[in-house]
């Protein structure tokens, strides 16, 4: 049974850069059997899918985020992470680090316990 | 990428069941047999639910179900229980290799 956690700063000044870093445990990152991903949630609002990584370090980004999101994965660490530059007010969220799995890497199999981020000077 | 086209809310009586809809594109939900549905409580992690249009991971009570018709995917819960009541999410693998969520909603056990 995978388990994941999420660590980094609750608070981000605008226009600095948001990282989030997920470490992975009862697994192996680099198993080949899931991809890993980020999703956001602002208060009060809807699911964002943000960006995956598979193990060897191939990148999906959502369009939206693309020029500002990078993903990147760590296996001597068991852990990857999420950079997102520029940020400001509207990328307050509570921010879920994944593992996914299925014929395109589609489903949500494992989530963690989300980290609350509030962006503000 | 546009968001998948979920009611803000649905509701029903203990025993009773509902359906939740959400509509996307042929890019999308219409294209793809990769359907996946998340419940959410207040302040916890989504814990999915359903994937692949209409399988249910271990553990998962046989009072969920999913279908598909066109570009719209169904979530169908018999059988309604108090803790049911959550937020409910749609996902679908969309073209070039990305994914996207539904807004979202909100049931309501009466």
């Amino acid at each position: 049974q995978l388990q994941l956690q999420e660590s980094g700063p609750g608070l981000v000044k605008p226009p600095e850069t948001l990282s989030l870093t997920c470490t992975v445990s009862g697994g192996s990152i680099s198993s080949g059997t899931y991809f890993w991903g980020w999703i956001r949630q602002p208060p009060g609002k809807g699911l964002e899918w943000i960006g995956s990584i598979s193990y060897s370090g191939s990148t999906y980004y959502n369009p939206s985020l693309k020029s500002r999101v990078t993903i990147s994965v760590d296996t001597s660490k068991n852990q990857f992470s999420l950079k997102l530059s520029s940020v400001t007010a509207a990328d307050t969220a509570v921010f879920y680090c994944a593992g996914l799995s299925g014929y395109f890497y589609h489903k949500f199999d494992y989530w963690g316990q989300g980290a609350p981020v509030t962006v503000s000077s | 990428q546009s968001a998948l086209t979920q009611p803000a809310s649905v509701s029903g009586s203990p025993g009773q069941s509902i359906t939740i809809s959400c509509t996307g594109t042929s890019s999308d939900v219409g294209g793809y047999s990769y359907v996946s549905w998340y419940q959410q409580h207040p302040g916890k992690a989504p814990k999915l639910m359903i994937y692949d249009v209409n399988n249910r991971p271990s553990g998962v009570s046989n009072r969920f179900s999913g279908s598909k018709s066109g570009n719209t995917a169904s979530l169908t819960i018999s059988g309604l229980q108090a803790e049911d009541e959550a937020d409910y999410y749609c996902s679908s693998y969309a073209s070039s290799s990305t994914l996207v969520f539904g807004g979202g909603t909100k049931l309501t056990v009466l």
